[in-house]
């Protein structure tokens, strides 16, 4: 079946990076974009970025801008989005999820990140 | 790009419709007819709804409904069940590829 499944949690200091996979089965991984959103504890979806997986091409919102990066390794159906310089603030669950026709239809179970000290 | 507003909260009982809203601007909502629609139980992946502002994926029931005027979407859950109460958030392409989610509405089934 479609599928994405994503890396487990994570512990990190501020200051670190993370770096969350999410692979993809049941469908050509080249011809779907991916989708990076977080949510923090009990707030709000946030989009973050996406990949086109078939030509690599990167788009990311404006508030990550420069501490968010998105690739794709295309021999292993795997999208991967790290996040650096953390702090506290970036605590929350990270889902990726596939685009099709403008929407989000597939959704991994999410990977929580946890930045503590 | 700031979030687009919806209702903190709705509510209503069993058997009745609701709607909730979600405004956005002419840059997202307003100049494009891809907004979609996902409904999220506690501690679980969004689920998505509605798509291209009123289409249902298959699976979905026919309760649910998206349409949109002008810079605001909305959705319409109409025979409300227990099982619809849960989070609700839209989100809209926003041009360059980006897109802008929602601000979340709580729905309660009274």
């Amino acid at each position: 079946q479609v599928q994405l499944v994503q890396s487990g949690a994570e512990v990190k200091e501020p200051g670190a990076s993370v770096k969350v996979s999410c692979k993809a089965s049941g469908y050509t991984f080249t011809s779907y974009a991916i989708h990076w959103v977080r949510q923090a504890p009990g707030q709000r979806l946030e989009w973050m970025g996406r990949i086109n997986a078939g030509n690599g091409n990167t788009k990311y919102s404006q508030r990550f801008q420069g501490r968010v990066t998105i690739t794709r390794d295309t021999s292993a159906s795997t999208a991967y989005m790290e996040l650096s310089s953390l702090r506290s603030e970036d605590t929350a669950v990270y889902y990726c999820a596939r685009e099709n026709v403008g929407a989000s239809d597939i959704w991994g179970q999410g990977t929580m990140v946890t930045v503590s000290s | 790009q700031s979030a687009l507003t919806q209702p903190a909260s709705v509510s209503g009982s069993p058997g009745q419709s609701i709607t909730i809203s979600c405004t956005g601007t002419s840059s997202d909502v307003g100049s494009y007819d891809l907004v979609s629609w996902y409904q999220q139980h506690p501690g679980k992946a969004p689920k998505l709804m509605i798509y291209e502002g009123s289409k249902r994926p298959s699976g979905v029931s026919n309760r649910f409904s998206g349409s949109k005027s002008g810079n605001t979407a909305s959705l319409t859950i109409s025979g409300l069940q227990a099982e619809d109460e849960a989070d609700y958030y839209c989100c809209s392409y926003a041009g360059s590829s980006t897109y802008v989610f929602g601000t979340g509405t709580k729905v309660t089934v009274l």
